[in-house]
């Protein structure tokens, strides 16, 4: 069965320090890939999103992401973290576009200044 | 306005007890979804409809039923309330071709 996989439960970075977020997944076929952010008390937003094309995406407030076919991961990464950026993130996975998205368990980071 | 509503916000409710969560969406999706999300288990999908005629069950339909009314507004209802339906429920919609999903603000949901 499809799943998606993110080794990190939690984790804690200080301000101003880069940032990767691990995501793995089991599917034969490149699927489609995102990842979310919610912010405390909030719904779910897109921060980007991996079709086809360039492995390097880029997305909304500074993140990006990596699709690499032989490890199955799309990972997200950012430069300098700010305190803003602490929150749950999801990695989720859609097999093809007639399939429901799969979501991760979620990473949780915290930010310490 | 919100792209993606759902009412109510917050409910208590005692267990045996019939509740139904709405959802409305101004996006003009065809695709809808109900999640719930519980620490450490993330989003877990109940029920989806990819068109108004069109209703899946998700992973965890057990003690859940859905209706979509029309293409905007898509209801949970939960028939004989448990305890560990207590959670957190998000609705969401999605097109087919950007596939991007949005999601409302969420309902938080306590059985007592």
């Amino acid at each position: 069965a499809q799943s998606v996989t993110q080794p990190d439960i939690h984790i804690t970075v200080s301000e101003g320090a880069s940032l990767e977020l691990r995501c793995n997944y089991s599917y034969g076929a490149t699927p489609y890939l995102f990842w979310y952010v919610q912010s405390p008390g909030q719904g779910l937003q897109l921060l980007l999103k991996y079709f086809s094309g360039d492995t390097l995406v880029q997305g909304i407030k500074g993140f990006e992401a990596e699709f690499k076919r032989s490890q199955s991961s799309f990972n997200l990464r950012k430069p300098s973290v700010h305190w803003s950026d602490a929150a749950e993130y999801f990695c989720a996975v859609l097999k093809t576009s007639y399939d429901k998205v799969i979501f991760g368990p979620g990473t949780s980071l915290s930010v310490i200044p | 306005d919100a792209d993606v509503t759902q009412t109510p916000r917050n409910r208590i409710t005692k267990t045996g007890k019939r509740i139904m969560l709405e959802c409305s969406q101004t996006k003009g999706h065809d695709r809808m979804y109900w999640y719930r999300q519980d620490p450490g288990l993330g989003l877990r999908l109940i029920y989806y409809s990819f068109d108004v005629k069109d209703i899946n069950k998700g992973e965890i339909s057990d003690g859940y039923s859905v209706s979509r009314q029309a293409q905007a507004k898509f209801s949970l209802s939960l028939e004989s309330a448990i305890p560990n339906q207590t959670a957190l429920y998000f609705c969401a919609t999605s097109d087919f071709i950007f596939q991007e999903q949005f999601f409302g603000p969420g309902t938080r949901l306590t059985v007592l």
